[in-house]
């Protein structure tokens, strides 16, 4: 399988605990998305990195919210004391953008519940 | 921020009937996207439009660009019990960026 791959599918956690999710993008691929989605809702855009550069952070994205892509490949997002409000579906996405075209492949997300 | 509406939010159809979700913008897109998430799923790309009036077609599926290119459409034709899911539209933002503002969705269910 060569698409976007996440791990873990499904975290619980206690609040107050760190989580940590990883992404495996598509390998030629040098853009790199996070989005979180909430029951009902489509996904709200965090953060992306083109190659190892965070270039854009949402404001979504509190200071308890940290993501990273040493080496240009896969990415972490990490979240320090969890909240409940944290709950949700974490969504990676990469992409390979060519002039305007840019297609983005979504991986198949990270169920965190924040008990 | 930029923003886009998407009605209906739910459509329950009879297997065999149309369906059509709609996304509006108050401005101007560059382009506008449709992915399709099954349940439990993730979103799957299903295409982009760029150009102004543009009508798209994949099999049952006719997606459209509106003249001022501040709507779109997503219309299947006949419906089937595989086209259960949320339709989301996307448009990325100005700039080098191609981070996406997605629609609230349009959740489609198909009674057999």
């Amino acid at each position: 399988d060569t698409g976007v791959s996440q791990d873990p599918r499904h975290k619980i956690t206690k609040r107050g605990q760190n989580v940590t999710f990883r992404c495996d993008p598509i390998s030629e691929h040098n853009r790199l998305y996070w989005y979180r989605q909430t029951l009902g809702q489509g996904p709200e855009f965090l953060t992306y990195f083109q190659n190892e550069a965070q270039l854009e952070k949402s404001r979504l994205l509190s200071d308890r919210f940290s993501a990273e892509r040493p080496k240009g490949s896969f990415s972490t997002l990490e979240i320090q004391r969890t909240e409940q409000g944290d709950s949700a579906m974490y969504l990676c996405a990469s992409s390979f953008r060519r002039g305007l075209q840019e297609t983005q492949y979504f991986g198949p997300g990270t169920r965190l519940l924040v008990l | 921020g930029q923003q886009v509406m998407q009605i209906p939010q739910y459509q329950h159809v009879q297997e065999g009937e149309d369906f059509t979700t709609y996304c509006n913008s108050s401005t101007t897109l560059s382009n506008i996207q449709w992915y399709k998430q099954r349940p439990g799923g993730h979103p799957v790309f299903l295409i982009q439009l760029v150009k102004s009036g543009e009508v798209k077609k994949q099999k049952r599926l006719t997606f459209q660009f509106g003249e001022a290119k501040k709507n779109s459409s997503l219309h299947i034709t006949a419906t089937q019990t595989t086209d259960v899911g949320t339709y989301f539209c996307a448009v990325s933002t100005s700039g080098n960026t191609g981070k996406l503002i997605f629609g609230q969705g349009t959740t489609l269910q198909v009674k057999p």
